[in-house]
Order: structure tokens, then C-alpha cells, then sequence
């Protein structure tokens, strides 16, 4: 069975700072992965998605996730932290990619000190 | 523009009564899921449906129902039989025919009182 794990429920780091939020998977297929953000009381918004097209996958606002098969990752990572970036991130599996029957990590928050 | 509706965003129940939550969607998609949210533990799916008059159980189903008679409509019932109604519910849907992502809803907060 397919399942995500997001290291570190809580990330903080200062504005300004590398943001690196963690997720690995398991798939005995190769996966279809997503990075979704939600705001307070928000719905999720789609950040990157992972295709099979290039290993290293950039999305809006900055962000970009490299998708490495060696480690099963697919860590998120953005340069420079801005205060707007407080929220937290979600990875996901998808097994075929055309449907939104998605496998979540159980998410990270981000912190973004002044 | 397109997009997901659901409603309303607050929504208080007593217990022992059932509850309608509305998604509707505007994007054409066919495929339309229904996810619940507690803290610490992601989201997790309750009911999806691929077509039109069909739909199957999540990991989450029990004391909840849904319905899938037209495209556009999604709506998810929580009853009394849930144990824990208390949550954030999230109404997702998705194109069936490639590689894409699901689109989400605003999404609705149930709070049993």
C-alpha cells in the first residue's frame, strides 16, 4: 500500500531563511506526487506536481520540489521565506495521476518568525 | 470562473441529527471526492465518485451517505451514526482522462453542539 510521511509537524524559520519541508513516500509503482498548501480555514491549493516529466518540479510562488527515486522524496524546498509562506503543506501520492483519489501525509506547518 | 463551491462554511449540529453538506462544481470534471480533516492527521477520504450515478467507499465511509445524481453535484450527508462529526470537511474534484490535479473546495466546518 501506498502511504507519505512528512517529517516535522512544525517547521519554523526566520524570514528570509531556506524553507525545506520533508516528504517521503511508498509505492511499489512510480508515483504521481503533489504539494498542496492550505491557509487557515482554507481549502487545499495545488504548489507542484510530480509527472515523471523532470525530476525537479517548480511551482508557484517560489517553490520547487526535486523528486528523487534512490530516497523515495520529494522534498519541497523555497530559497528565501517570506511571512506570506505561513500555512501548512500537504504531500501526496496519487497512484495513477488522473484521479483525485490522493494518499496525504499527515502535514507540516510553517512557521515564518519576522 | 470555474471552480468548486461548497456550503455553507460554518455549519452546527446537535446530536442524533443528520447533516447535508452541498459541493458543486462548475469545472466539468467527472470524478468528485470527499475528504475529512482533523488535526495532526491529514486528510483523509470519505466517498468518491468517478461518474455520474455511481460512487464508492473511502477509508472513512461508515455513518456517512452520498449521492452523485448529476455531474456538477457532490453532496455528502453526515449522520447520526458517526461517532466523531466534528471535523473539516473538504469536497474535491478531477479530470479522469490525464495526468492532473485535484481541485479543492473552500471547504465546510461541522461542529457537533
Amino acid at each position: 500500500a501506498q502511504s507519505v510521511t512528512q517529517l516535522g509537524s512544525h517547521v519554523s524559520v526566520s524570514e528570509g531563511a531556506l524553507v525545506l519541508l520533508r516528504c517521503n513516500y511508498s509505492s511499489s509503482v512510480p508515483p504521481y506526487l503533489f504539494w498542496y498548501v492550505q491557509y487557515p480555514n482554507q481549502g487545499l491549493q495545488l504548489l507542484l506536481k510530480y509527472t515523471s516529466a523532470a525530476t525537479l518540479v517548480k511551482g508557484i510562488n517560489g517553490f520547487e520540489a526535486e523528486f528523487k527515486k534512490s530516497e523515495t522524496s520529494f522534498h519541497l524546498t523555497k530559497p528565501s521565506a517570506h511571512m506570506s509562506d505561513a500555512a501548512e503543506y500537504f504531500c501526496a501520492v496519487s497512484p495513477s495521476g488522473n484521479t483525485g483519489k490522493l494518499i496525504f501525509g499527515q502535514g507540516t506547518t510553517l512557521q515564518v518568525k519576522p | 470562473d470555474g471552480g468548486i463551491t461548497q456550503s455553507p462554511k460554518y455549519l452546527f449540529r446537535k446530536e442524533g441529527q443528520n447533516v447535508t453538506l452541498s459541493c458543486e462544481q462548475n469545472l466539468n470534471h467527472d470524478a468528485m471526492y470527499w475528504y475529512r480533516q482533523d488535526p495532526g492527521q491529514g486528510l483523509r477520504l470519505i466517498y468518491y465518485s468517478q461518474i455520474v450515478n455511481d460512487f464508492q467507499k473511502g477509508d472513512i465511509a461508515e455513518g456517512y451517505s452520498v449521492s452523485r445524481e448529476k455531474k456538477e453535484s457532490f453532496p455528502l450527508t453526515v449522520t447520526s451514526a458517526q461517532k466523531n462529526p466534528t471535523a473539516f470537511y473538504l469536497c474535491a474534484s478531477c479530470r479522469a482522462d490525464r495526468v492532473t490535479e485535484a481541485f479543492f473546495g473552500q471547504g465546510t466546518r461541522l461542529t457537533v453542539v
